[in-house]
């Protein structure tokens, strides 16, 4: 157990719909990752928290945004979604930023747009 | 901008074979190197990382060696067991900049009893 909660863990629905995904990092963990991960795509780095403000941005959609709450969890929302959307996303948290630490990755939320 | 590249798999391999795994990095800075391992139906773990060159990183068996004159660094085993079954990450984190994970493909490793 990595001490990284991600909710729900399966999700499903239609496309044109608006989805939340959680996370909460380890405790006393600042740092906190978004990635999405597809077959053909690999894990690709969405955007970055660190501390409640955005500390890196990758190739996250417009229709896409997150945010980082005072308690240090984090959602990540996904609007408008389609077909292509279908991938699974993981958070990961560390204590700062990677840069001498290792990033824990919760079990991911596996989203399917139908 | 910032990439890492690793052989594509999946690899298969017999139980107590030598294993090695490609990757090869670009950054602009000096960045630290990883490699994290994902288990059927899991997050990723770290397995091993090196923050400068020349550094050795190790865990279970895994090695890896930080080479800045080739880029690389790859990931060697000298005898796999079936337990090491796994997609298997390389990734950089470029201190220059920011210190965002930049993660390869993976590579699918299945091995054989």
């Amino acid at each position: 157990d990595s001490g990284v909660t991600q909710t729900p863990k399966h999700l499903i629905t239609a496309t044109g719909q608006r989805v939340t995904l959680r996370c909460s990092p380890r405790s006393g963990d600042l740092s906190v990752y978004w990635y999405q991960q597809s077959l053909d795509q690999g894990l690709q780095f969405l955007i970055q928290y660190y501390n409640g403000e955005e500390r890196a941005k990758g190739n996250i959609l417009e229709r896409f945004s997150a945010q980082q709450f005072p308690d240090l969890h984090s959602e990540l929302n996904l609007s408008s979604l389609e077909l292509g959307d279908s991938a699974l996303y993981f958070c990961a948290s560390s204590p700062e930023g990677a840069l001498n630490t290792e990033a824990f990755f919760g079990q991911g939320t596996r989203l399917t747009v139908v | 901008g910032d990439s890492v590249t690793q052989m594509e798999g999946p690899v298969t391999l017999s139980e107590e074979a030598f294993l090695t795994i490609n990757c090869t990095y670009t950054a602009t800075g000096y960045p630290s190197l990883f490699w994290y391992v994902q288990y059927p139906g899991e997050g990723l773990q770290l397995l091993l990382k090196a923050t400068k060159a020349d550094d050795k990183g190790s865990n279970k068996g895994f090695e890896a060696t930080y080479r800045k004159e080739t880029t690389s660094f790859h990931l060697e085993k000298g005898s796999v067991q079936v337990s090491d079954s796994a997609v298997y990450f390389c990734a950089l984190s470029d201190r220059g900049r920011d210190d965002k994970i930049i993660f390869g493909k993976g590579t699918r490793l299945h091995i054989l009893p």
